[in-house]
């Protein structure tokens, strides 16, 4: 039962411009999400956060946006740089602690 | 380096043994978690601890997995009786209480392979 979904396997984008991942899921009681980035041969590493009871949250180059009426979300980077080719997953907390994570997508981005 | 550590970063095994991993999670960190990662998927969340207290098992996969953290500091996973389905990555992530606990700090992860 795959509750938080990344129907984008991969995308690539030119450098200097905006990338836009994003993460579905079906678990109306999440109530905090997260993103991830992941090198290879590497773990996962915390990227940015958002509460469910925010629809908006900016560090830097990344913001999270949440639409829980469309239970979506989505990452942006702006601008896009070389080192942001990577794996991104979303995932969601649960209660108890549990986090469920997306199958990944797969950032190239093209200098 | 004070990030999270696993041990051994790859275990090769046959068909009906039994494998046992370790993480050493960041030392003030007080929530340490196991997931497992297969191909083309996301981490999968096996099981949680609250310092020694394992709050959190049901999603283990199998009773053939069982975790410990007998001190509140280092965690082990055992799998026995492996099985091929066993194949995949096993990461440990932990995180400091409050709200700042829902950030993960993930290890390398330990490759297993079951032959």
């Amino acid at each position: 039962d795959q509750q938080v979904k990344q129907n984008s396997p991969s995308l690539s984008v030119q450098e200097g411009r905006i990338s836009i991942l994003n993460c579905d899921y079906t678990n109306s009681m999440f109530d905090y999400f997260l993103w991830y980035k992941k090198y290879p041969a590497e773990g996962p590493t915390f990227l940015i956060s958002i509460s469910s009871i925010k629809d908006k949250n900016e560090d830097g180059r990344f913001t999270v946006f949440l639409n829980k009426s469309a239970k979506h979300l989505s990452l942006h980077i702006v601008p896009s740089q070389p080192g942001d080719s990577a794996v991104y997953f979303c995932a969601a907390r649960y209660t108890g602690n549990q986090f469920y994570f997306g199958t990944g997508t797969s950032l190239t981005v093209i200098p | 380096d004070t990030g999270v550590s696993q041990d051994p970063r790859h275990k090769i095994t046959k068909r009906g043994q039994n494998v046992t991993f370790r993480c050493d999670p960041i030392s003030e960190h007080n929530r340490l978690y196991w997931y497992r990662q297969t191909l083309g998927q996301g981490p999968e969340f096996l099981t949680y601890f609250q310092n020694e207290a394992q709050l959190e098992k049901s999603r283990l996969l199998s009773d053939r997995f069982s975790a410990e953290r007998p001190k509140g500091s280092f965690s082990t996973l055992e799998i026995q009786r492996t099985e091929q389905g066993d194949s995949a990555m096993y990461l440990c992530a932990s995180s400091p209480s409050g709200l700042a606990g829902n950030e993960q700090f993930f290890g390398p992860g330990t490759r297993l392979t079951v032959l």
